[in-house]
């Protein structure tokens, strides 16, 4: 089966600084890949969408400018947290598709904002 | 704005116990995913539905998917403490969101030994 993998699994930083997460499709052209968030306990929230070589679209209510997502390739997007606060602690997934087909999950990465 | 409604919230049962999971959307949707996920852990896909009144089976656990394509239920027979974990539904747009997947809330179910 198609595997994504995330990384850091776990990253811990200083409230200001900013953070990347990498996500890679490994096996597949990922066209598409998806940065959601969740919370304890909850379900995932869709943050936004990436196609490669184009902007990612945000979802409502997301920062843009504090989120930001670059797929510079069909097999890596990366989030950036910039000027990470303990708010933004939370568990970040990715997935990726290859042309809408099914989507694949990473193994989130645990971001704690001291 | 597709939603889908995920009960129950919260499940805690006996093993050997029978459940049922439902997500429920007044939305049709062209497919329709079940997943499971273990604490710091990303979901894992269980089943794909995609055909008005289709069912599947994975061992102890039956999937359907409404006729209508708007809704799905997740049963599980004999639970497991095996089967402890999030239970999440997650539907494929039928519209101009054909990638997007909209998620159900989830269901936390613990099954006790």
């Amino acid at each position: 089966g198609a595997v994504v993998s995330q990384h850091p699994s776990r990253v811990i930083c200083k409230s200001g600084t900013s953070v990347k997460i990498e996500c890679r499709s490994l096996d597949f052209q990922a066209t598409t890949m998806f940065w959601y968030r969740q919370f304890p306990k909850k379900s995932l929230m869709l943050m936004a969408t990436s196609n490669e070589g184009s902007k990612a679209t945000y979802e409502q209510g997301v920062e843009k400018d504090k989120f930001l997502i670059n797929h510079a390739s069909l097999t890596l997007s990366t989030l950036t947290v910039t000027s990470a606060h303990p708010e933004d602690s939370s568990f970040y997934i990715c997935s990726a598709t290859h042309w809408a087909d099914t989507q694949y999950f990473g193994p989130g990465t645990r971001l704690t904002v001291l | 704005t597709q939603l889908l409604e995920q009960s129950p919230q919260f499940l805690s049962i006996q093993e050997g116990e029978n459940l049922t999971v439902y997500c429920n959307s007044s939305s049709v949707f062209s497919s329709l995913q079940w997943y499971r996920q273990e604490p710091g852990e990303g979901p894992v896909l269980l089943v794909t539905v995609v055909t008005g009144g289709e069912v599947k089976k994975l061992k102890r656990l039956t999937f359907q998917f409404g006729d209508a394509r708007k809704d799905s239920s997740l049963h599980i027979t004999a639970a497991q403490p095996g089967d402890t974990g999030l239970y999440l539904c997650a539907g494929l747009g039928s519209g101009g969101s054909n990638y997007k997947l909209t998620f159900g809330k989830g269901t936390l179910l613990t099954v006790n030994p």
